[in-house]
């Protein structure tokens, strides 16, 4: 099966601009995840979607993030304006509608805010 | 709330060593438990999970992993270290939040490096 495709793979900006990420999941999973993970760090949820509702999006700094998941498959993320701290990788992952479901991830887009 | 701790940041091997990474949660019901790896400038990629049934937990790459709920932990073992293994190793413990939603609580990782 095709893996969860992301893009860009990286991307400077500077601060105050705006970027935006894609996401589209594997095939047939319900749940799909933007998550934050700075250098050194684990992953930090920012907002999860169950097709395309929002489940959880408590760690989304909505003043200036903001995502949405239309038709319930592909999803993109925007941050804008950006700030120096959003420096990072975003990482997209998606799993089926189970408790126990494993999480398949892409492999993230490296965000550089200068 | 849940919490996930990983016992040292770094842990260095030689080639052919034993691979020992510890991680122990908190946890007031039975956990989902995960082991996941991370490549340089790639995602997370599942290691393996324990749910319910056997608690000796065996994964992809000869790592497994064995659940001790009287010691609330899961550390993950492979009996002879490669040199492909040097990743970031990262533990999570499922939770249920708002909405009987289930979400992963992550630790802080764990850095692996193998010598030669």
């Amino acid at each position: 099966e095709a893996g969860v495709a992301q893009s860009p793979r990286y991307k400077i900006i500077e601060k105050r601009q705006s970027v935006a990420f894609w996401c589209n999941p594997i095939s047939g999973h319900a749940t799909l995840y933007w998550y934050q993970q700075i250098l050194g760090q684990g992953p930090k949820l920012l907002i999860q979607f169950q097709n395309n509702g929002v489940v959880d999006d408590s760690q989304l700094p909505k003043d200036r993030f903001s995502a949405e998941r239309l038709k319930g498959v592909d999803s993109t993320l925007k941050i804008q304006p950006a700030k120096l701290e959003d420096s990072a990788v975003y990482l997209c992952a998606s799993s089926s509608f189970t408790s126990h479901s494993p999480l398949h991830f892409g492999n993230g887009t490296r965000l550089t805010v200068t | 709330a849940q919490s996930v701790t990983q016992l040292g940041s770094h842990v260095s091997v030689s080639e052919g060593a034993l691979v020992l990474l510890r991680c122990n949660y908190s946890s007031s019901v039975p956990p989902y438990l995960f082991w996941y790896v991370q490549y340089p400038n790639q995602g997370l990629q599942l290691l393996l999970k324990y749910t319910t049934g056997a608690t000796l937990v065996k994964g992809i790459n000869g790592f497994e992993a064995e659940f001790k709920k009287s010691e609330t932990s899961f550390h993950l073992t492979k009996p002879s270290a490669h040199m492909s293994d040097a990743a970031e190793y990262f533990c999570a413990v499922s939770e249920v939040g708002a909405g009987n939603n289930r979400k992963l609580i992550w630790g802080l990782g764990t850095s692996l490096a193998v010598n030669p």
